[in-house]
């Protein structure tokens, strides 16, 4: 398989669970990224790792954990979510390593609801 | 703060003619600029990109203009394809790949 793939494409969660979204890319990059995508408003980024490194954290409420086990894999740990959380969550990924002209990959997404 | 601002959320244009969709930024530091289209139920794909020592980047029926002293860019898709509806997102790079700005993204149909 090719690209990035996210799992699970849906995912209802009340508020007292715990879940965890996946990501996985088959691209031989070295970048991941978390981004969330609420109506109408812009991408907001949540997490990037480089090299397996978190690089940046966006200022992102600890109810949202994120791990990079290898450059291949990321995962977005959730707990005791609120419903304004509910959004659709990207992941993406890119060659890393410094500036580069190129884009990042996206996933579909997993969109979430919290009930 | 918004950095990167689309402004009209959504755009409607007859097959065969042209859209044109609109950007505008606030840093003057963002130096590479990107075009993403997006359908539903899936992720954002890269389209097209302008670096900022450049106005113009074209690349079969999309061109992206960048005017620099106005912190504006545009997307112009001609002639325009039912296939082409989708929602657009504009996005700004500033000092390092890992600072990706994106707008709000512009719904944009073309009617048959």
């Amino acid at each position: 398989e090719t690209g990035v793939t996210q799992t699970p494409r849906h995912l209802v969660m009340g508020m007292t669970n715990k879940k965890s979204l996946k990501c996985e890319q088959h691209l031989g990059h070295n970048a991941m990224y978390w981004y969330k995508q609420s109506a109408k408003k812009p991408l907001e980024l949540m997490f990037v790792y480089n090299f397996k490194e978190q690089t940046e954290n966006n200022s992102v409420p600890s109810r949202f954990s994120p791990e990079c086990p290898n450059s291949s894999h990321l995962f977005l740990h959730l707990h005791t979510l609120q419903p304004e959380d509910s959004a659709l969550y990207l992941c993406a990924s890119s060659p890393g390593g410094g500036r580069t002209n190129y884009g990042y990959t996206f996933g579909s997404g997993t969109r979430l609801t919290v009930v | 703060d918004q950095q990167v601002k689309q402004n009209s959320p959504s755009l409607s244009v007859q097959e065969g003619r042209i859209s044109i969709l609109n950007c505008d930024y606030t840093n003057s530091m963002f130096d590479y600029f990107l075009w993403y289209k997006k359908y539903p139920a899936e992720g954002p794909t890269f389209l097209i990109s302008i670096s900022s020592i450049k106005d113009k980047n074209e690349d079969g029926r999309f061109t992206v203009f960048l005017n620099k002293s106005a912190k504006h860019l545009s997307l112009h898709i001609v002639p325009s394809q039912p296939g082409d509806s989708a929602v657009y997102f504009c996005a700004a790079r500033g000092n390092n790949n890992n600072d990706m700005r994106f707008g709000a993204g512009t719904r944009l149909t073309v009617k048959p």
